[in-house]
């Protein structure tokens, strides 16, 4: 079975520009979370789509956002970016995320300048 | 943002030691879950823990969900160089959907 895997995996970007990352879950799987990871922050969960919904999101701003399609792939996006954003954004998946056991993609290498 | 507590924060340990860390919480967990990072790459899971009490294995790893659901541990027997990387406990409570992560524990064996 293929694992999560997360496009591109790396990207560079200017302030103010906005970004798509893209998540294909593991088969069968329904729920996409989303974390960003910094050398300062740590993982932090971004938000949560189950069957096209949110169900929970962590505390960062409204320029982060995401969806879910039918087919459970998930895409996040940041608008007018900053230096700060500048981060590894890790999707994961699991079957139905409430404490299921957890899968994580490769991660997406965002670069700020 | 919310993180748990995991210690300790790096070790250097010497080729064929056993290893040990763990996971404090304030809260209590439903579930919990052991990674292992390389630079670069995303966690890869190690061991699911879903009871209070119970002790699982994964070859020359075993975790233990703590009998207070407020923390974890992971002992590596017998360490060898590809065991170097940074190791994140997670923590799942039921009807939140989400995992708060451990800082990471970053281990380094010295062959």
């Amino acid at each position: 079975k293929a694992g999560v895997t997360q496009t591109p995996r790396y990207l560079i970007k200017t302030r103010g520009q906005q970004v798509t990352l893209s998540c294909s879950p593991i088969s069968g799987h329904r729920s996409v979370s989303w974390y960003q990871q910094t050398p300062g922050q740590g993982l932090q969960f971004l938000f949560e789509y189950f069957s096209e919904t949110q169900r929970n999101k962590g505390n960062f701003p409204g320029r982060f956002s995401g969806r879910q399609f039918s087919n459970s792939r998930s895409e996040m996006n940041v608008s007018t970016l900053e230096l700060g954003d500048s981060a590894l954004y890790l999707c994961a998946s699991s079957y139905t995320g409430s404490t299921d056991t957890q899968y994580f993609g490769p991660g997406t290498r965002l670069t700020v300048l | 943002g919310q993180q748990l507590n995991q210690s300790p924060q790096s070790m250097f340990i010497q080729e064929g030691e056993d290893v040990s860390m763990n996971c404090t919480s304030s809260s209590i967990f439903n579930t919990w879950l052991w990674y292992k990072q390389d630079p670069g790459e995303g966690p890869v899971l190690l061991i699911a823990l879903y009871k209070a009490g119970e002790l699982t294995s994964n070859g020359r790893l075993t975790a233990q969900f703590g009998i207070t659901r407020k923390d974890s541990f992971l002992n590596i027997s017998a360490s060898i160089p590809s065991d170097v990387g940074i190791y994140f406990c997670a923590g799942g409570t039921s009807g939140t959907y989400k995992y708060i992560f451990g800082t990471g524990t970053r281990l380094k064996v010295l062959a």
